[in-house]
């Protein structure tokens, strides 16, 4: 059964804390994607990575770190140092890099205790 | 960088009705996609549209790259297609940016 995994459902984090988002596929795909989304808003790009070993910042990056060392796992780590966690996460996987069909992961509820 | 505007924000339809749904850009883009949010957030992919006409079903898209618009058309709507519709566009550098999505009920 193929497709984006992504853990867990919801998530409750402590001022302070850091915490990790996990996302996982089964697709083959090269390009891995996180996105926020507030309330009542668009997609925002935080990081993406076209190939393991390699990832670039997307346009809201601070305060989140990402890994890339397995072709299948991106896992996306909220730290302390963003202020404002709260929000739905959204990771994507595209075969290839720019241009290309993007499919999406059900997503990470995060709230901030 | 390119803005991506959607319109209307807001759409409530009686169930059999028809609509269209409108994306503006204001650049060149190399390709333009169509997604469904349901009410648990999931994205759903509908287009995978640079220019053109594509069907599927009920639902139909249009893009006219030449004058940065695409349209969405749903007809004989049903309570499923309730949810919020988003276009986002690939122009240059490597990233997919999202118009601010209209919110679709529809009602029995």
């Amino acid at each position: 059964d193929g497709g984006i995994t992504q853990s867990p459902k919801y998530l409750f984090r402590k001022e302070g804390q850091n915490v990790t988002l996990s996302c996982e596929q089964n697709l083959n795909h090269d390009a891995m994607y996180w996105y926020r989304q507030d309330p009542g808003q668009g997609l925002r790009l935080i990081y993406y990575s076209q190939i393991v070993n390699d990832f670039q910042k997307g346009d809201i990056a601070e305060g989140y770190s990402v890994s890339r060392e397995k072709k299948e796992s991106f896992p996306l780590t909220v730290t302390s140092a963003q202020k404002n966690p709260t929000a739905f996460y959204l990771c994507a996987s595209s075969p290839g890099g720019a241009g290309e069909t993007q499919y999406f992961g059900p997503g990470t509820r995060l709230l901030v205790l | 960088g390119i803005q991506v505007e959607q319109s209307p924000p807001d759409l409530i339809l009686q169930e059999g009705a028809n609509s269209t749904l409108r994306c503006n850009f204001s650049d060149s883009v190399n390709n333009l996609q169509w997604f469904h949010q349901n009410p648990w957030g999931q994205l759903i992919n509908l287009f995978y549209i640079p220019s053109g006409t594509k069907q599927n079903g009920r639902l139909s898209a249009t893009t006219v790259a030449t004058e940065r618009y695409s349209l969405l058309y749903i007809s004989s709507s049903q309570t499923t297609d309730s949810g919020v519709y988003f276009c986002a566009v690939w122009a240059a550098g490597n990233k997919l940016t999202f118009g601010g999505g209209t919110r679709v009920l529809v009602k029995p």
